[in-house]
């Protein structure tokens, strides 16, 4: 399975935007890039995927660098309840039914 | 829609009692998932359903058992609970249309039991 990198941790100011990178320079053809993130003390949540195209829904955009070595998780305006994990995962139809969650990111975000 | 509940959401065992950990879901979700995550590690899957009547093991399914009578209900049990099973747990479901694993699949997570076995 391809890997991914992600930063330890990120810090933010509240209504500021937050890029969050992601390295997935071995990612095959035919991976997805998916985004969930943990807020603490709860159970993971899907965030948003992508396969080549930049993707954007309601929680946030998805950047897709055009070799696909490596995406950004962009939140427009962080917000205190934005403070989480975010986990960066690659899946394919080979992938198993686990999802593998790595260390991922821990985001603050500070008033 | 209440998505993924999960009962109880904290329990304290000794060594060597028996609990059974309740997922329900509400989104007639064919596929069922129970992981653990201990600190500062990632989610690690236990055991898995792809149907009603139907399990299979995961990455670390020593220890527990399951079972899959209901579509919408998915049972993890410990028989013979010991400290190493200290974590918390997390079920979750997905659907899928198709057969094989679907690389767009999303999976809906509980908020989480946590387990104390002392």
């Amino acid at each position: 399975d391809a890997k991914t990198t992600q930063p330890n941790s990120m810090e933010s100011n509240e209504e500021e935007p937050v890029h969050l990178p992601c390295n997935h320079s071995t990612i095959s053809g035919t991976d997805y890039i998916h985004w969930y993130r943990q807020l603490p003390s709860q159970g993971p949540e899907y965030v948003i995927h992508g396969l080549t195209s930049n993707v954007n829904n309601r929680m946030a955009s998805l950047a897709i660098a055009e070799d696909r070595k490596s995406s950004t998780l962009i939140l427009h305006r962080a917000t205190l309840r934005d403070a989480a994990v975010y986990y960066c995962i690659l899946r394919d139809s080979n992938s198993g039914y686990a999802l593998n969650f790595g260390k991922g990111t821990s985001l603050l975000v500070t008033p | 829609n209440a998505g993924v509940t999960q009962t109880p959401k904290f329990r304290v065992l000794k060594t060597g009692q028996s609990m059974t950990l309740l997922c329900a879901q509400d989104m007639n979700h064919e596929y069922m998932y129970w992981y653990r995550q201990d600190p500062g590690m990632g989610l690690r899957l236990i055991h898995y359903s792809v149907g009603e009547g139907t399990t299979a093991k995961g990455e670390v399914p020593d220890g527990y058992n399951v079972s899959r009578l209901k579509k919408q209900n998915f049972l993890l049990g410990l028989e013979s609970a010991a400290p190493s099973q200290t974590s918390v747990y997390f079920c979750a479901s997905s659907y899928s249309p198709f057969s094989w694993t679907d690389p767009q699949e999303t999976q809906y997570f509980g908020p989480g039991t946590r387990l104390l076995v002392l």
